[in-house]
């Protein structure tokens, strides 16, 4: 049974950088895309960004400027990196996957979410 | 790019049938057929009850389908259960920076 867990710390100061990583178990890296998607409390999701199992990464556009994906294939986990972070990236980070060999939407394996709060 | 928009919230009676809509613009539902929802209930992670405008998953019940018209995506849920009552998100892919675009979600209510 494949299995995502997020993890990292759960309050980040304003300005600081906010950082998480994803761990997969149970299943293989190769084939998917492999994604972070944000809910900020009580609000809808919002699509931050993924990588593909080679590497390659979209990025929302709204947040590219201060956002670092990358993937550590041999570990089998994934890393979201946000800079310059406000009270406006308060929100649970998922980590996700795609379905298999697909770049669109449909998510198929969610971690259970962290809440991160932005505040000094 | 403003989110997909859905209404706030729907309610049925259990055995009833709802039907949520999820209404973008030419630059995401109305250009492509990449599209998918979400089921979430409190606390919980979204889980993926309908892709590529239509398809279900292995395990999704067949009282969920889906549809699209135009610039309008549909969720229908039939014989309301209990266990449905949660909230509902569209999403679809988008020519644009945002790439993937969600709706604001819909909390279906079983009366």
């Amino acid at each position: 049974q494949v299995q995502l867990q997020e993890s990292g710390p759960g309050l980040v100061r304003p300005s600081e950088t906010l950082s998480l990583t994803c761990t997969v178990s149970g299943g293989s890296i190769s084939g998917h895309f492999w994604s972070w998607i944000r809910q900020p409390p009580g609000k809808g999701l919002e699509f931050i960004g993924h990588i593909s199992d080679s590497g390659t990464t979209t990025q929302n556009a709204s947040l590219r400027s201060r956002l670092t994906i990358s993937l550590d294939k041999s570990r089998g986990q994934f890393s979201l990196q946000l800079s310059s972070v406000t009270a406006a990236d308060t929100a649970v980070y998922f980590c996700a996957r795609t379905l298999p060999f697909t770049w669109y939407p449909y998510l198929d394996y969610w971690g259970q979410g962290i809440l991160v709060t932005v505040s000094s | 790019q403003s989110a997909l928009t859905q209404p706030a919230s729907v309610s049925g009676s259990p055995g009833q049938s709802i039907t949520i809509s999820c209404t973008g613009t030419s630059s995401d539902l109305g250009a492509y057929n990449y599209v998918s929802w979400y089921q979430q209930h409190p606390g919980g992670a979204p889980q993926l009850i309908i892709y590529d405008v239509n398809k279900r998953p292995s395990g999704i019940s067949d009282r969920f389908s889906g549809s699209k018209s135009g610039r309008t995506a549909s969720l229908t849920v039939s014989g309301l259960q209990p266990e449905d009552e949660a909230d509902y998100f569209c999403c679809s892919y988008a020519r644009s920076g945002t790439y993937w675009l969600f709706g604001g979600g819909t909390k279906l209510t079983v009366l």
